[in-house]
């Protein structure tokens, strides 16, 4: 089973609409994350989620919304798409720091290339 | 603010041959987490290690050893006996504790080209 997987893995769409990703991990971890990598393969990160609590606001523009229904789900709902929303958005999670050995590593699922036309 | 440097955008050698990817970074955490990733053709991100800031050994996994220099601020990646399927794009990346809500920073990328 794959520990963190995304759907769907290629989007293709026309600039104006409005799309989703979404997101899920079964490794029950806490803490889940959103990544943008641009046309230049940089990786930044966009939000984090811990227990459906929104942690990290990377000055996204608001037309991006994450939504956390439960902590193994982060969607990733974008408004009014723009040329420039093209990227490959990868989603991560980890679990939460416990006791004196912090489990950060982030695991990341395969990524969705969007394309906006 | 954190920074992490991979001066080698693009690196190629031929098989058999060992190859060492740079990282630098900053920061003015003095606890601190180094992660290696690498990114294949097929595009995921795929974690190779990761090291705490306290920790400076240097470690050995198979081909792949990683050597932690506090005082170079370096976090450098060796693959010895370089294999086509080493083929990808290798991610440094930075982070500071955070209760388990750590952000990753990542540099730029370098892409390793392995000749057969």
């Amino acid at each position: 089973d794959t520990a963190v997987s995304q759907t769907p893995k290629y989007l293709v769409t026309q600039m104006g609409n409005d799309k989703s990703i979404k997101c899920e991990q079964n490794l029950g971890h806490d803490t889940m994350y959103w990544y943008k990598q641009d046309s230049k393969k940089f990786l930044k990160i966009m939000f984090s989620y811990n227990n459906k609590e929104l942690i990290i606001n990377e000055t996204v523009p608001n037309r991006f919304s994450p939504k956390s229904p439960d902590k193994a789900h982060l969607n990733l709902h974008i408004n009014s798409l723009e040329l420039g929303d093209s990227a490959v958005y990868f989603c991560a999670s980890s679990q939460d720091f416990t006791g004196e050995i912090a489990k950060n590593i982030q695991y990341f699922g395969a990524g969705t290339r969007l394309s906006v036309l | 603010a954190q920074k992490v440097t991979q001066a080698q955008t693009e690196i190629s050698v031929v098989e058999k041959e060992d190859v060492t990817l740079d990282c630098v970074y900053e920061t003015r955490d003095t606890t601190y987490y180094l992660f290696w990733y690498k990114q294949p053709p097929s595009g995921e991100l795929v974690f190779l290690i990761r090291r705490n800031s306290f920790d400076e050994q240097n470690e050995i996994s198979g081909r792949y050893s990683w050597n932690f220099q506090k005082s170079t601020s370096s976090f450098n990646f060796t693959i010895t006996a370089s294999q086509v399927v080493d083929s990808a794009v290798y991610f440094c990346a930075l982070s500071e504790p955070n209760f388990g809500n750590e952000k990753l920073t990542f540099g730029t990328g370098t892409r390793l080209t392995i000749i057969p």
